[in-house]
């Protein structure tokens, strides 16, 4: 069964911290993503990467930052966490021609 | 980013009714899909479609990409318990510019 695993379902972090949110994908997708979901708001690009150590910014990058050093693995950064980045974090991924995403069971962090 | 207006927000029907969302945007997609999220879980894809005019179906659902390029919706027939979820578009593209609806919430009462 293929799969995109976050490392956490639940988190809670102070504001000012340093978070990593991973993912990984055993599935040799070439694309991955991740998302924000608010209520009302839907899922919202972040950032996305087509290859080891590429990245593009999505939508809404202001306060996030990734890293992607292998294939499988996808990270999301928050570089000094804020109560307006409690959220749902998505991570996806995809082959390059598929537009059929493969989305892992998210993330909720909220932060105090 | 582009917006995507999905209608409605939220759905409460009894066991064995329809069930139609749509969703519409200002500008052309070349692709729109469909996906539901089961509660504490990831969105998971349910149909896709490639071009204008095309309706797909897939059991119970059926899905149609708009003759302008601007619009898609879904339909349910014969509504179960397990059709509780949200229920997102999207349009895109190309594989990296996907762009999601704010979603349809379905509950469904036995």
């Amino acid at each position: 069964d293929v799969k995109v695993t976050q490392s956490s379902r639940y988190l809670v972090k102070r504001t000012g911290e340093k978070v990593f949110l991973e993912c990984v994908q055993d599935m040799d997708h070439e694309n991955m993503f991740w998302y924000r979901q608010d209520p009302g708001l839907g899922l919202r690009l972040i950032y996305f990467s087509y290859d080891v150590k590429m990245k593009e910014k999505g939508d809404i990058p202001e306060g996030y930052s990734v890293s992607r050093e292998k294939k499988e693995r996808f990270s999301l950064i928050l570089e000094s966490a804020s109560t307006n980045q409690t959220s749902m974090y998505l991570c996806a991924s995809s082959f390059p021609s598929n537009y059929g995403y493969t989305f892992g069971s998210g993330t909720r962090l909220t932060v105090v | 980013g582009q917006q995507l207006n999905q209608s409605p927000q939220s759905m409460f029907i009894q066991e064995g009714e329809d069930v139609s969302m749509n969703c519409t945007s200002s500008s052309i997609f070349n692709t729109w899909l469909w996906y539901k999220q089961d509660p504490g879980e990831g969105p998971v894809l349910l149909i896709a479609l490639y071009k204008a005019g095309e309706l797909t179906s897939n059991g119970r659902l059926t899905a149609q990409f708009g003759i302008t390029r601007k619009d898609s919706f879904l339909n349910i027939s014969a509504s179960i318990p397990s059709d509780v979820g949200i229920y997102f578009c999207a349009g895109s593209h190309n594989n990296n510019d996907m762009r999601f609806g704010a979603g349809t919430r379905l509950t469904v009462k036995p």
